[in-house]
């Protein structure tokens, strides 16, 4: 069953600490992608890959890493430099990168910092 | 100015009225357009692409571009329930390049 995974679903943090959310697919994609969506905004693009061992800044970069060392994965980390994270986290990939390739998203992992 | 605009909603209709949602945006170089629908608390999926201007029908829904008027337009005909969830614009200038999302429109249909 192909398809993209995200973990947590929830996730809680204390204001200060760095937390890491998961993004898996299996659908043999060369493109990965990270979105954040608030109420009323939208998907904003915040870092995305179109190859293992290589990734570009979104729109919204500033506050977040990302890692790209396999294929399947790609995983977000939150980091404390983020000034405003409570949001709801959306991962996709697509066979290539770009607009003519269809995105594939994930359930998403809403944040909330305490 | 947001480079694309939705009316947030929410839009509320009858079964079976026929919705129209509504897109528009500022930059003329875009002419990839994409409608994504988006259950509650789940991730969007993709429902109609279309490439600059014209119509694309497909089963109940139909997708407009108006390139003169930066505007783009998705109907939906018979709407269900089922219907029910956010709809997303989106929108780029050439096929390398990444998406840019209106905020979406918020749709209820009512049995």
């Amino acid at each position: 069953d192909g398809g993209i995974t995200q973990s947590p679903k929830y996730l809680f943090r204390k204001e200060g600490q760095n937390v890491t959310l998961s993004c898996e697919q299996n659908l043999n994609h060369d493109a990965m992608y990270w979105y954040r969506q608030d109420p009323g905004q939208g998907l904003r693009l915040i870092y995305y890959s179109q190859i293992v061992n290589d990734f570009q800044k979104g729109d919204i970069a500033e506050g977040y890493s990302v890692s790209r060392e396999k294929k399947e994965s790609f995983p977000l980390t939150v980091t404390s430099a983020q000034k405003n994270p409570t949001a709801f986290y959306l991962c996709a990939s697509s066979r290539m990168a770009g607009a003519y390739n269809e995105q594939f998203f994930g359930p998403g992992t809403r944040l909330t910092v305490l | 100015q947001k480079e694309v605009e939705q009316d947030p909603g929410p839009l509320s209709v009858p079964e079976g009225a026929i919705v129209s949602l509504n897109c528009t945006y500022s930059n003329s170089a875009f002419q990839y357009f994409m409608w994504y629908r988006q259950y509650s608390r789940k991730g969007p999926e993709l429902l109609m692409y279309t490439y600059s201007s014209g119509n694309k029908e497909d089963g109940r829904f139909t997708a407009q571009v108006d390139k003169s008027s930066k505007y783009i337009s998705l109907f939906i005909r018979d709407s269900q329930p089922s219907d029910s969830a956010t709809y997303l614009c989106a929108m780029s200038e050439n096929a390398g390049n990444m998406l840019t999302f209106g905020g979406g429109t918020r749709l209820m249909v009512k049995p």
